[in-house]
């Protein structure tokens, strides 16, 4: 089974400055996926960023960046500018390639300061 | 883009009836939509995966019996939670996958369910 690992609870930036929130997994499959989900007040859940683990170029959309790093199987995110509204509950996710599920991690509440 | 919504947003119940959410893609047809259930300030669960047209996939420890899925059209798919009892209260979230887009596009969620049983 695969697990996903966020080992920071709660995270904070001051406003304007970069922070990296880190997500390890656990797997043996070769081709898979990954995500990062934010989920503000409103819990909706919000897609961020994505990697598909075949592509070795770091995923960016636009102040967000990951760090994929396949044997170690690390996935780090990380937000450049932090913005208030960057203020939310991030989740990393894991699916195979093979299969529909999403798994995802414990989560990191990060708050962004004015 | 594609959205997902999901009826009821909240929900207080009795204990032992049952109570029914809905999740519904809007604009795209979904063959696979997943349930996930989320305790306060904790991470999501999945609770099942359930599949246009045939019988929902329920993860370990997951009472089939108390959460009824049904996913009739590739567009509903809806949790029913039977003989509700308090320690379901929770917040449960559905997703779905469009059905004619790339699995690394990750899947659309909905907007949530509060259920509250009292």
């Amino acid at each position: 089974a695969q697990t996903v690992t966020q080992s920071q609870p709660e995270m904070s930036v001051q406003e304007a400055e970069t922070v990296t929130l880190s997500c390890t997994y656990d797997t043996s499959e070769n081709n898979y996926y990954l995500f990062w989900y934010k989920q503000p007040p409103s819990r909706q859940m919000i897609l961020v960023i994505r990697q598909e683990a075949y592509k070795q170029q770091n995923a960016t959309e636009n102040r967000f960046s990951v760090n994929f790093q396949k044997a170690a199987k690390s996935f780090s995110l990380k937000i450049s500018d932090s913005q208030l509204g960057d203020t939310a509950m991030y989740f990393c996710a894991f699916m195979k390639n093979n299969n529909n599920d999403m798994r995802f991690g414990a989560g990191t509440r990060l708050t962004v300061k004015p | 883009g594609a959205v997902v919504s999901q009826h009821p947003s909240w929900v207080i119940c009795k204990s032992g009836t049952s109570v029914k959410i809905e999740c519904r893609s809007l604009d795209f047809q979904a063959t696979t939509m997943f349930w996930y259930r989320q305790f306060p300030k904790k991470s999501l669960m999945l609770m099942a995966t359930s599949n246009e047209g045939s019988k929902a996939t329920y993860e370990q420890g997951v009472e089939k019996d108390k959460f009824l899925i049904n996913h009739a059209s590739l567009t509903l798919s809806t949790l029913t939670v039977t003989s509700a009892h308090p320690e379901d209260s929770s917040f449960y979230i559905c997703s779905a996958r469009d059905a004619g887009a790339r699995a690394n596009y990750g899947y659309t969620f909905g907007s949530g369910t509060r259920l509250t049983v009292v």
